[in-house]
């Protein structure tokens, strides 16, 4: 089974700090994306990874950035965290885009409280 | 731009009955994917089923089977016999141009006993 990994379930930060959420998933897949899940507002793309280095912006990439340089691994970076950021946090990888799969797998989802 | 649209924010049946969940989108593509995910309280998102637009046939994955209706863009899904373990949040997403997932707000279904 594929399995996603999510560094924690539940994190408090305070305003202006810098926050790191850490995605780990061992299937070896090549697309990695973050998300943020807020009520009413379904689940909206922040970032996204088609390989090791590569990122693509998605709908609302502000005030967030983003690393990948293992395969395994994709990291969502606050740069300086706000109370508008407090939010669900979701990763998901799938295989290489075949128009057969669309797949995606998720981790548990980490909620952030931006205080 | 692609849409995906849910009506219903939440709703609730007894167990054993059958639900549909409403799911309606847009898109200019021909060829592309629609698919209902699940999330229980607490646990992980699943994939539930998919729809290839350029099938006919409804997909069906045991309890679950959608009613895809392309020239409507309409995608709903069917529970049929419904327990307790339903219970979830349920997203209908679209795949878009670029072969990300465009996401519904969700819809809360409760399943009482």
């Amino acid at each position: 089974d594929v399995k996603v990994t999510q560094s924690s379930r539940y994190l408090v930060k305070r305003t202006g700090e810098k926050v790191f959420l850490e995605c780990v998933q061992d299937m070896d897949h090549e697309n990695m994306f973050w998300y943020r899940q807020d009520p009413g507002l379904g689940l909206r793309l922040i970032y996204f990874s088609y390989d090791v280095k590569m990122k693509e912006k998605g709908d609302i990439p502000e005030g967030y950035s983003v690393s990948r340089e293992k395969k395994e691994r994709f990291s969502l970076i606050l740069e300086s965290a706000s109370t508008n950021q407090t939010s669900m946090y979701l990763c998901a990888s799938s295989p290489p885009r075949g128009r057969a799969l669309g797949e995606q797998f998720f981790g548990p989802g980490t909620r952030l409280t931006v205080l | 731009a692609q849409t995906v649209t849910q009506s219903q924010p939440e709703m609730s049946v007894q167990e054993a009955e059958t639900v549909t969940l409403s799911c309606t989108y847009d898109t200019s593509e021909n060829n592309y994917y629609l698919f209902w995910y699940k999330q229980p309280p607490s646990r992980q998102m699943i994939l539930v089923i998919r729809q290839e637009a350029y099938k006919q046939q409804n997909a069906t994955e045991n309890r679950f089977s959608v009613n895809f209706q392309k020239a409507a863009k309409s995608f709903s899904l069917k529970i049929s016999d419904s327990q307790l373990g339903d219970t979830a949040m349920y997203f209908c997403a679209l795949e878009g141009s670029n072969y990300q997932l465009i996401w519904g707000a969700g819809t809360k279904l409760i399943i009482k006993p």
